[in-house]
């Protein structure tokens, strides 16, 4: 059975400290991994990886994918309270391309 | 641009009765998926819409739900009667392209609490 985790479930830190977010998944015919934000509402976009070991970054987040492995980790540094979501982990496989399946999430907090 | 909006924002109806949610995608975008999250658990895709047809619709639970795109522009899914289980947030995305590319873009969901 196709499978996507994330740790961990939550996370609370004070602004200025880093944190990373992992997401790790089993599933057959692995084309690409998702990283998507939900503030309140609707989860957007942030980052997606296909290929292993070449870093996507924006701004203070960056994320990488370990495609041996079998992983994928999100880095936020000197987080900000604008920071606090949930962050969604989801994958895409070759068989179905436009159907995702996602992690539970993290839900991060962060402190003023 | 406008984006994915969906109609109610929150729903509560009782056991057995009906509803029916409403997604209306970005314009021009060809394809529109379900997705649920049920509480505590992941998002779980529910089917895909390519223009008016159905593409997929194997994360469907059950007959209790239909869902359907006329014209291929905004779709609606009913649920008929509800039960206890189909408390959730229904998610809505679309996308222009479909492929390793593609992005899909959400909506703020529809809460829905059966009692």
């Amino acid at each position: 059975e196709d499978k996507v985790v994330q740790s961990p479930l939550s996370l609370v830190v004070h602004e200025g400290d880093t944190v990373t977010l992992n997401c790790s998944y089993e599933v057959t015919n692995f084309r690409s991994l998702l990283w998507y934000k939900q503030e309140k509402k609707a989860p957007t976009f942030l980052f997606m990886l296909t290929s292993s070991g070449i870093e996507k970054k924006s701004g203070r987040l960056s994320s990488i994918l370990d495609k041996k492995e079998l992983f994928s980790i999100l880095n936020i540094t000197a987080t900000q309270t604008g920071d606090s979501a949930i962050y969604l982990c989801a994958v895409r496989k070759g068989s179905t391309l436009g159907r995702l399946y996602f992690g539970r999430g993290t839900q991060l907090t962060v402190w003023p | 641009e406008a984006g994915v909006t969906q109609f109610p924002s929150h729903s509560v109806i009782e056991k057995g009765q009906t509803v029916t949610l409403r997604c209306d995608p970005i314009s021009g975008h060809d394809n529109l998926y379900w997705y649920r999250r049920v509480m505590g658990k992941e998002i779980k895709f529910l089917l895909h819409f390519v223009k008016e047809s159905k593409q997929d619709e194997s994360g469907m639970p059950n007959n209790r739900f239909l869902a359907e795109r006329t014209g291929g522009t905004y779709s609606t899914l009913k649920v008929q009667p509800a039960e206890l289980e189909d408390s959730g947030v229904y998610f809505c995305a679309s996308s222009q392209d479909e492929g390793i590319g593609e992005k899909l873009f959400f909506g703020s969901g529809t809460q829905l609490s059966v009692l």
